[in-house]
């Protein structure tokens, strides 16, 4: 079946313009995940959602990142007053909370801020 | 909340030799372990997991330990290949807890033909 899809694949904007990321979880799946990679680094936690729970948002860096999921669908994250150190690789992962509890990663949304 | 460190940052290994990963976490309440392999450019993918009712797990060339009362798990590669090359994450969690994973910082592994 389908795995989970990102988009923009890509996306440069200008210092300070505000960007929306989408993410497509695989079917079923009910926890989502956001990580964010900077080039050669390891994965940065930013935000978990489980179901109809609240939201895990202890790794959001700052009041400029934001996320929203409808259910267990799409999830949207939002970075407003982009600055450059937001450059990096935003991943979504989803994976079952029942086991098998495998992540699956999409493949990322490449952010470069100019 | 879990922290897990995970050493080395970097290794370099002669093709057909042992690679050993090794990550220690804090939380004891923690018991799902699994290894994700990230290749240049491409998502993390999972390669082994574990959990903490099992001490040891293999899967062809690949083996992963546990340490229960050390807090530590390990990933062993054996007889390496030039495609083995990769950035290795181990992580951490509780299975059916609302709990996210915890990842380590990741292993630069080198294979040298």
């Amino acid at each position: 079946g389908a795995g989970v899809s990102q988009s923009p694949s890509n996306k440069v904007t200008e210092k300070g313009k505000d960007v929306e990321l989408r993410c497509d979880p695989i079917s079923g799946h009910t926890a989502l995940y956001w990580y964010r990679q900077r080039l050669g680094q390891g994965l940065e936690f930013l935000i978990y959602f489980q179901g109809n729970s609240a939201p895990d948002k202890s790794g959001l860096p700052s009041d400029r990142f934001s996320a929203e999921r409808t259910g267990e669908s799409v999830s949207t994250l939002t970075i407003q007053r982009t600055q450059q150190e937001d450059s990096a690789v935003y991943l979504c992962a989803s994976s079952l909370t029942v086991g098998p509890y495998e992540q699956y990663f999409g493949p990322g949304t490449r952010l470069t801020v100019t | 909340g879990e922290n897990v460190e995970q050493h080395p940052s970097t290794l370099s290994v002669q093709e057909g030799d042992s690679a050993v990963i090794k990550c220690t976490y804090s939380d004891s309440a923690s018991n799902y372990f699994p290894w994700y392999k990230q290749e240049l450019g491409k998502r993390p993918q999972l390669i082994i997991d574990i959990r903490s009712n099992v001490g040891e797990k293999k899967d062809q060339r690949i083996a992963v330990t546990l340490n229960k009362t050390a807090k530590h798990f390990s990933l062993h590669i054996t007889e390496t290949q030039p495609e083995d090359s990769a950035v290795y994450f181990c992580a951490a969690s509780i299975v059916g807890s609302a709990r996210q994973l915890t990842f380590g910082s990741g292993t630069q592994l080198t294979v040298l033909p």
